[in-house]
């Protein structure tokens, strides 16, 4: 699978949107963008992914440049409880195996 | 939906003992299932891939018959750390799809090892 890049960490105040960066420049064209966000001592969970469209649903938006090589991941409002761990990974959907590869990832606080 | 729960959510054990987590898929049917392990300040680790009713497919570097992997039906899978001792003590966290669709993930397995 791609590596992705994204930064250690990322500071946001309460009620703005945060705005996650994720480099996958070697994206090949049948992998997909994910995002899971880990709150500390918890499983993982899904956020929302995408192909090449930009995606949105009640959680976040995902603006994923023409190119392919880099994506957004948007929380339009950020809340105290949107302090997490965010994940970018890249996968193939409908290969022989769909497991995940996490890398660091980024942390987000989410300042009052 | 796509609720996936894991039992317990803690365990202390004593060293040499063996230790089972349980995860199960509550509102759908999976017919793939991984674990993840997880040390304090890092990223989760992929441990293992288990399918319904096949063996299940480790990772290099995971002992297979110290981490025993069951996948017995379409709900449940189970891990069992097999004589545990305290650099086992980690997070382990359970995934569960259905098909090559998105991974749901438990909400983890605290395990401390004495």
């Amino acid at each position: 699978d791609a590596k992705t890049t994204q930064p250690p960490s990322m500071d946001c105040a309460e009620g703005r949107a945060a705005n996650l960066p994720c480099n996958h420049s070697t994206i090949s064209g049948n992998e997909y963008v994910y995002w899971y966000r880990q709150i500390h001592s918890q499983g993982p969970q899904y956020i929302i992914h995408g192909l090449k469209n930009n995606e949105t649903n009640e959680m976040a938006s995902l603006i994923i440049t023409e190119d392919r090589k880099s994506s957004t991941l948007i929380l339009p409002h950020a809340t105290l409880r949107d302090t997490a761990v965010y994940y970018c990974i890249v996968r193939v959907f409908g290969g022989a195996t769909n497991k995940l590869i996490f890398g660091t990832g980024t942390l987000l606080a989410v300042q009052p | 939906g796509a609720v996936v729960s894991q039992h317990p959510s803690w365990v202390i054990c004593k060293s040499g003992t063996s230790v089972k987590i349980e995860c199960r898929s509550l509102d759908f049917q999976a017919t793939t299932m991984f674990w993840y392990r997880q040390f304090p300040k890092q990223s989760l680790m992929l441990m293992a891939t288990s399918n319904e009713g096949s063996k299940a497919t480790y990772e290099q570097g995971v002992e297979k018959d110290k981490f025993l992997i069951n996948h017995a039906s379409l709900t449940l899978s189970t891990l069992t750390v097999t004589s545990a001792h305290p650099e086992d003590s980690s997070f382990y966290i359970c995934s569960a799809t259905r098909g090559l669709e998105t991974q749901y993930f438990g909400p983890g397995t605290r395990l401390l090892v004495l």
